[in-house]
């Protein structure tokens, strides 16, 4: 079982909706990511925090707005989407410093905005 | 920029049969490098994954990679393949140290035929 927990894992939402998607993990990780698959297509990297800052922003479109509260959590806020956001929102975390560090992916986010 | 290619898009065997997907990536500095499975419907999850050492890694279930640094490649192998190995494959690189970005290959549909 994957250690990355995250909620809802499936969310459908207008596109004047605000919602959120949430991700904890409990491994002692210090960094945490935000990637985004969709169907039949690799995961692609969206944000990634670092010690609870924000660390790399990939040129993410602003209605994506990502919170780190603390060290075991991270949010993405969602407002505004536009149904080619549907797709499969994957947290993951690893830990930080020297090379060779692993990234752990939870079971993802299914999102249809509608 | 880095950038990983799997040539393999969509394999289809037999069980028993022998299993080698390809992973080359361009880089030319240390690279951290993974095997990463995803069974319908589920998360991804990682094989095996090489830092330095032995270039010849063992993962679970049964696979295997290995590192040949002058080809830039990171082969996945399997002597013997069965039904419950079809998923979708993914390979991914890290970049050196202190890099958080994980870049993934385009995947490799696998499909075992009973």
């Amino acid at each position: 079982d994957t250690e990355v927990t995250q909620t809802p894992k499936h969310l459908v939402m207008g596109m004047t909706n605000k919602k959120s998607l949430k991700c904890e993990q409990h491994m002692g990780h210090r960094a945490m990511y935000w990637y985004k698959q969709k169907a039949k297509k690799p995961p692609e990297l969206m944000f990634v925090y670092s010690y609870e800052k924000l660390s790399i922003n990939e040129s993410v479109p602003s209605r994506f707005s990502p919170e780190c509260p603390n060290s075991s959590l991270l949010n993405l806020h969602l407002h505004a989407l536009q149904p080619e956001d549907s797709a499969l929102y994957l947290c993951a975390s690893s830990q930080t410093g020297s090379s060779g560090n692993t990234i752990y992916f939870g079971e993802g986010s299914w999102l249809t905005v509608v | 920029a880095q950038s990983v290619s799997q040539h393999n898009h969509h394999v289809i065997l037999s069980e028993a049969a022998s299993l080698e997907l390809g992973c080359n990536y361009s880089y030319g500095g240390t690279v951290n490098l993974f095997w990463y499975v995803q069974y319908p419907g589920q998360h991804l999850q990682l094989l095996l994954k090489y830092f330095s050492g032995d270039p010849l890694v063992k993962g679970i279930k049964g696979f295997e990679a290995e590192f040949i640094k002058s080809k830039f490649s990171f082969n996945l192998r399997k002597p013997s393949v069965q039904w419950s190995d079809t998923a979708e494959y993914f390979c991914a690189v890290n970049a050196g140290s202190g890099t958080y970005k994980y870049i993934f290959g385009t995947g490799t549909r696998l499909k075992v035929l009973a």
